[in-house]
């Protein structure tokens, strides 16, 4: 089972700055099969990026994902003061098993 | 737009059984091109996948490891929704349960999340 390892666990960083969120897989995976969400209190995770690098419906191009293999970046450039959440990368394995990382806070 | 409404009981008792609905509106449980899942999240264990249900010409379930044996995944294509079922349940199923659409091996929307106390 592929286990997913993020970093930092907690980045704090300013309005204007740029944040860049590790994800480290256990395995090596295709970058198919790797995705970036972001989440609020209370409110359910937000699809950010699927496929490792493609940007979903919506979301603004301040957000970008990189990598391949078993390193993977998520890039969030001119931070907004929404953008201040945590952020979980999300894996499907060959044996069409999903699972996700512990999270990245990014706080002010 | 797709929309999943989430509905069950927010109580339940130890070794009893969880059960969850989700109903789909602006999407099709059938649809060919897409998974229905569900996903938990406690402080504990974080986010988990729990399971899924698909079509593809026939239907098909997939489970996590960690509650294989306990899980069952519906579809209900008369109603449009699909439905969660976890059994023998102890404090450690104490969750945020959320149902949410697979498209290109990731989740693309989801329901509004519903807690589940497991205690008696």
């Amino acid at each position: 089972e592929t286990v997913l390892t993020q970093s930092p666990g907690t980045l704090s960083l300013s309005p204007g700055e740029t944040a860049t969120l590790s994800c480290r897989a256990s395995q090596s995976l295709a970058s198919t099969y790797l995705a970036w969400y972001q989440q609020k209190p209370g409110q359910a995770p937000r699809l950010l990026i699927y496929g490792a690098s493609n940007r979903a419906t919506g979301i603004p191009d301040r957000f970008s994902g990189s990598g391949s293999g078993t390193d993977f970046t998520l890039t969030i450039t001119r931070l907004q003061p929404e953008d201040f959440a945590v952020y979980y990368c999300q894996q499907c394995d060959t044996s069409f098993l999903f699972s996700f990382g512990q999270g990245t806070k990014l706080e002010i | 737009q797709v929309q999943l409404q989430q509905s069950g009981p927010g109580l339940v008792k130890p070794s009893q059984t969880l059960s969850l609905t989700c109903d789909i509106s602006g999407d099709s449980v059938s649809n060919n091109a897409v998974g229905w899942d569900w996903v938990r999240q406690s402080p504990s264990r974080g986010l988990e996948w729990l399971g899924t249900t698909y079509y593809r010409s026939k239907w098909y379930t997939a489970y996590a490891t960690s509650v294989k044996g306990r899980i069952t995944i519906n579809p209900d294509t008369s109603k449009n929704q699909f439905s969660l079922q976890l059994k023998s349940v102890t404090p450690e199923d104490t969750a945020v349960y959320y149902c949410a659409r697979g498209f290109r091996w990731s989740f693309d929307y989801w329901g509004q999340g519903a807690l589940v106390t497991v205690s008696s």
